[in-house]
């Protein structure tokens, strides 16, 4: 039972460049999320999906796109890099509304 | 949106002492509130959750209480432990997100 799974670990981008990084949960949850964490500035929401085919906008979603094609895969793109978009992404996942996130282990993403 | 605002964002104790971390919301429909500890590199881990209908829940040296009609809630640590080092996180939900806290750090000196 893996949990959330998110690859890349690690990646150095270009600006301008685009990505995608890949969120897996085996857990069955139909809320998933990502998001960014900044030093000193918590963990703000980019995008969300409360169920195969949907999503919805957090609180910092330009410059990302998302993806639920499948329930247990959540995929985030980023259109074109910019330095400013370097942060480590935290992709999570939860049974319901009233239930505690379980996250993956995170992306550090450096745009130069 | 709701606004999560978490005090104080450092806090130094020493080993056996208690530790208190404070969280006020804005958003008075917010009835689900957890509270994640973060290890250096590390993801965030649930280490207790609280939900609007409880006013206190205790899970051996952790406890968390809230009070809807200030709208804060706060967490609690007895009797610190070295591994009790770590950023600690507070978050409130409302329908289908969660909004956090900035974090507090939390360093417990041996």
């Amino acid at each position: 039972n893996a949990g959330v799974t998110q690859t890349p670990k690690f990646r150095v981008l270009k600006t301008g460049q685009s990505m995608t990084l890949l969120c897996a949960q085996d857990m069955n949850h139909e809320y998933m999320y990502w998001y960014r964490q900044d030093p000193g500035m918590g963990l703000r929401l980019i995008h969300y999906s409360v169920g195969e085919g949907t999503t919805a906008k957090g609180e910092v979603p330009d410059g990302y796109n998302v993806s639920r094609l499948k329930k247990q895969n959540f995929l985030l793109g980023l259109e074109s890099a910019a330095p400013s978009q370097t942060s480590v992404y935290f992709c999570a996942s939860r049974m319901d509304r009233v239930h505690g996130y379980t996250f993956g282990s995170g992306t550090r993403l450096t745009v130069v | 949106g709701e606004n999560v605002e978490q005090h104080p964002s450092t806090l130094s104790v020493q080993e056996g002492d208690s530790a208190v971390i404070k969280c006020t919301y804005s958003d008075s429909a917010s009835n689900y509130f957890p509270w994640y500890k973060q290890e250096l590199g590390k993801r965030p881990q649930l280490i207790i959750d609280i939900r609007s209908n409880v006013g206190e829940k205790k899970d051996q040296r952790i406890a968390v209480t809230l009070n809807k009609t200030a709208k804060h809630f706060s967490l609690h640590i007895t009797e610190t432990q070295p591994e009790d080092s770590a950023v600690y996180f507070c978050a409130a939900s409302k329908g289908n997100d969660m909004r956090f806290g900035a974090g507090t750090r939390l360093t417990v000196k041996p």
